[in-house]
């Protein structure tokens, strides 16, 4: 399967701590997204990182990218409660032809 | 502006009947993609449609399964013979392009229930 593993499975944090999501792939991609999903918004897109950049940024998410070693990771700083929901890595893989494979993700629990 | 909707947010039907789900997507977005997301599962790719050409059926499960979409706008997802595996989550999505370039918007979802 070519499809992005998140890693942990599960986190639970407390209100104000960072929270770190791995995302490791099997093949070469052209970009890599992440996408928060709860019940009250459904999917959200949060950040795309092309395969030639290292790092990008939004607000209090920084997202990595290390295409040597297949893998992206997420970084929510000082977490709030309404972050709590599953967040999600997808692939655009390299002759994928235009479709997203998405991985498992990571159920976040923030706690107040 | 407005969103992605799709319709029935819920459904309920019988092992053996069929069911049409529907998508509307974002005005002038001309990439339309169906997923299908089980109970704590990610998501799986079902198809996607790039304006004019030819649809990437490439993640349909089975021939039961088809989709249309109908002057580069509305899409309609059809299982025939529905099976209890087909119980899932059915989310649409639509983007101004690629996936390369854009970001997905993706719909709140039909939930299916096959009884």
């Amino acid at each position: 399967s070519q499809q992005g593993e998140e890693d942990p499975q599960a986190l639970s944090i407390q209100e104000g701590e960072n929270a770190t999501m791995n995302c490791s792939y099997k093949t070469s991609i052209n970009n890599l997204q992440w996408y928060r999903q709860n019940s009250g918004r459904g999917l959200v897109h949060l950040i795309l990182i092309r395969s030639n950049e290292r790092e990008k940024h939004s607000g209090r998410l920084r997202v990595t990218l290390d295409t040597s070693k297949k893998s992206s990771s997420l970084l929510i700083t000082a977490s709030r409660a309404a972050d709590t929901a599953s967040y999600f890595c997808a692939t655009d893989f390299t002759g994928g032809g235009n479709k997203l494979t998405f991985g498992t993700g990571t159920q976040l629990k923030v706690e107040l | 502006g407005a969103g992605v909707s799709q319709s029935p947010s819920n459904k309920v039907t019988e092992k053996g009947k069929d069911v049409e789900l529907r998508c509307d997507p974002i005005s002038g977005h001309t990439a339309l993609y169906w997923y299908r997301q089980s109970l704590g599962q990610g998501l799986e790719f079902l198809i996607y449609f790039q304006g004019n050409s030819a649809p990437d059926k490439s993640g349909l499960p089975s021939d039961r399964f088809s989709a249309e979409r109908t002057g580069g706008s509305v899409s309609t997802l059809t299982i025939q013979r529905t099976q209890q595996e087909d119980s899932a989550v059915y989310l649409c999505a639509s983007s101004r392009g690629g996936i390369s370039s854009y970001e997905q918007y993706f719909g709140p979802g039909t939930r299916l229930t096959v009884t």
